[in-house]
C-alpha cells in the first residue's frame, strides 16, 4: 500500500527566503507524482506533474523535483512572497489501477 | 473558460436524509473522481469514473452513490447510510486515469 508523507506539516518563512517541501513515498514504482496548492476552504490547484521518467519539472518560481530510488520530491519555491502562503500537496499515482495517493500537506505562511 | 464546477458551495443535510452534489466539467475529460478531504487526512478516493456509463468503487464508497450519465456531468449522492458525512468534498477529472488531475472549487457539506 503507498504512503505519502509529507514534511513538515507547517513552515513559516520570511518574504523573500528560498524554501523547500519535502515529500516521501514507500512504493518507488510510480507513474508520475503530481504537487497542488490548497487555499482555505478552496480547492486544489495542479502546479507540477513529474513523470516517472523524469527528473524535474519548472514553472516559474517553482522547481519540483524526482528521485524514485529514494521515493522522494521536493517542490522548490524561489523568492518567496505572502501570495505563496497556502497548503502544498503531493499526490503520488501508482499500482495497477493507477491509484492516486495524497499526502496530508504542508500549510506555508510566508511573513511580510 | 475551461474548467470544473461544483455546486452548491455550502449545503447542510438533516439527519435521515439524502443529498446531492453536483460535479460538472467542460474539459472534455474522461476520468471523473470524488474525493473527501477531512482535518489532518489526506485526500480519500469515494467513486471514479473512466468513461460513460462506468463508475468504480473507491476507498471510502460506502454510504456514497453515483451516476455518469453525460460525460460532463459526474454528481455525487450522500445517503443516510453515510454515518459521518460532514466533510469537505472535491471532485476532479482528468484525460485518463493516471494523468494530470484538475480540481473544483469544492463542496462543504454539513450535518444539523
Amino acid at each position: 500500500k503507498q504512503e505519502v508523507t509529507q514534511i513538515p506539516a507547517a513552515l513559516s518563512v520570511p518574504e523573500g527566503e528560498n524554501l523547500v517541501l519535502n515529500c516521501s513515498f514507500t512504493d518507488s514504482a510510480i507513474y508520475n507524482l503530481q504537487w497542488f496548492r490548497q487555499d482555505p476552504g478552496k480547492g486544489l490547484t495542479s502546479l507540477l506533474l513529474i513523470q516517472s521518467s523524469q527528473r524535474e519539472q519548472t514553472s516559474g518560481r517553482l522547481n519540483a523535483s524526482l528521485d524514485k530510488s529514494s521515493g522522494r520530491s521536493t517542490l522548490y519555491i524561489a523568492a518567496s512572497q505572502p501570495g505563496d502562503s497556502a497548503t502544498y500537496l503531493c499526490a503520488v499515482t501508482s499500482g495497477g489501477y493507477q491509484k492516486v495517493t495524497f499526502g496530508i500537506g504542508t500549510k506555508l505562511q510566508v511573513i511580510p | 473558460d475551461g474548467g470544473i464546477t461544483q455546486s452548491p458551495k455550502y449545503l447542510f443535510r438533516k439527519e435521515g436524509q439524502n443529498v446531492t452534489l453536483s460535479c460538472e466539467q467542460n474539459l472534455n475529460h474522461d476520468a471523473m473522481y470524488w474525493y473527501r478531504q477531512d482535518p489532518g487526512q489526506g485526500l480519500r478516493l469515494i467513486y471514479y469514473s473512466q468513461i460513460v456509463n462506468d463508475f468504480q468503487k473507491g476507498d471510502i464508497a460506502e454510504g456514497y452513490s453515483v451516476s455518469r450519465e453525460k460525460k460532463e456531468s459526474f454528481p455525487l449522492t450522500v445517503t443516510s447510510a453515510q454515518k459521518n458525512p460532514t466533510a469537505f468534498y472535491l471532485c476532479a477529472s482528468s484525460w485518463g486515469t493516471g494523468d494530470e488531475q484538475f480540481f473544483g472549487p469544492g463542496t462543504r457539506l454539513t450535518v444539523l
